[in-house]
């Protein structure tokens, strides 16, 4: 089955710098990749999709990247805030099951 | 638009009691998913259900048990509690399945179970 990994260690960033976090996965490359946002207590929230032939999907400030050969998706945060503070998730549908990775806390300090 | 509900949002057992969680998808939402969040584990697929039929299922015993509703309502039953099923439990809505473009997931707030 499909195995994706995030860094668990917290990403600790300055204000108005970039965020990279990065998501990689074990068997052949999905149709489509996902990112979404934790907040604690809260179910995750919907970022972006990128699909496999997209190298590079942007919405505000955010970023992701899909490279298939490398198997691996780029998450940025350009500008970041405090309000980005949160655990991020990517996932991905493999044979009709989605897998979640465990997700990469951030920490925007001001 | 109403978002996705889920019911109790909290909810304590003992071990050996069986328990039934309830999701109320988004208005227009055919598929429902079920996921369990633990610390140790992460975000881990129950399974899917999309016009009352469940469409997948990950890797959890049998004591885990689903069902959709013709108004897509799903609801979740555990039997037999152990303390390892403490966890909080997320549904997601969709329009015809997570994962594809325009079939994104929306997550509810989830409920908190925890097992004596």
């Amino acid at each position: 089955s499909q195995k994706i990994e995030q860094n668990s260690e917290a990403l600790n960033i300055q204000e108005g710098k970039t965020a990279t976090l990065t998501c990689n996965y074990t068997n052949y490359s999905p149709a489509y990749l996902q990112w979404y946002r934790q907040d604690p207590g809260r179910g995750p929230v919907f970022l972006l999709l990128i699909r496999e032939n997209e190298k590079e999907k942007r919405k505000e400030r955010l970023k992701v990247t899909f490279d298939t050969t490398l198997k691996q998706s780029l998450f940025h945060i350009t500008a970041s805030q405090p309000a980005d503070s949160a655990t991020y998730l990517c996932a991905l549908r493999d044979f009709n099951k989605f897998y979640f990775g465990s997700g990469t806390k951030l920490n925007v300090k001001p | 638009k109403a978002g996705v509900t889920q019911t109790p949002r909290y909810l304590i057992k003992t071990r050996g009691q069986q328990v039934t969680l309830s999701c109320s998808p988004i208005s227009g939402h055919r598929s429902v998913s079920w996921y369990q969040q633990t610390p140790g584990q992460g975000l881990q697929f129950l399974f899917e259900y999309f016009s009352e039929t469940q469409r997948n299922k990950g890797n959890f015993p049998g004591r885990f048990s689903g069902r959709q509703f013709s108004n897509s309502r799903s609801e979740m039953n555990v039997s037999t509690l152990e303390l390892g099923d403490s966890a909080l439990y997320l549904c997601a809505s969709s329009l015809g399945g997570g994962g594809s473009p325009g079939n994104e997931q929306f997550f509810g707030p989830g409920t908190r179970l925890t097992v004596l």
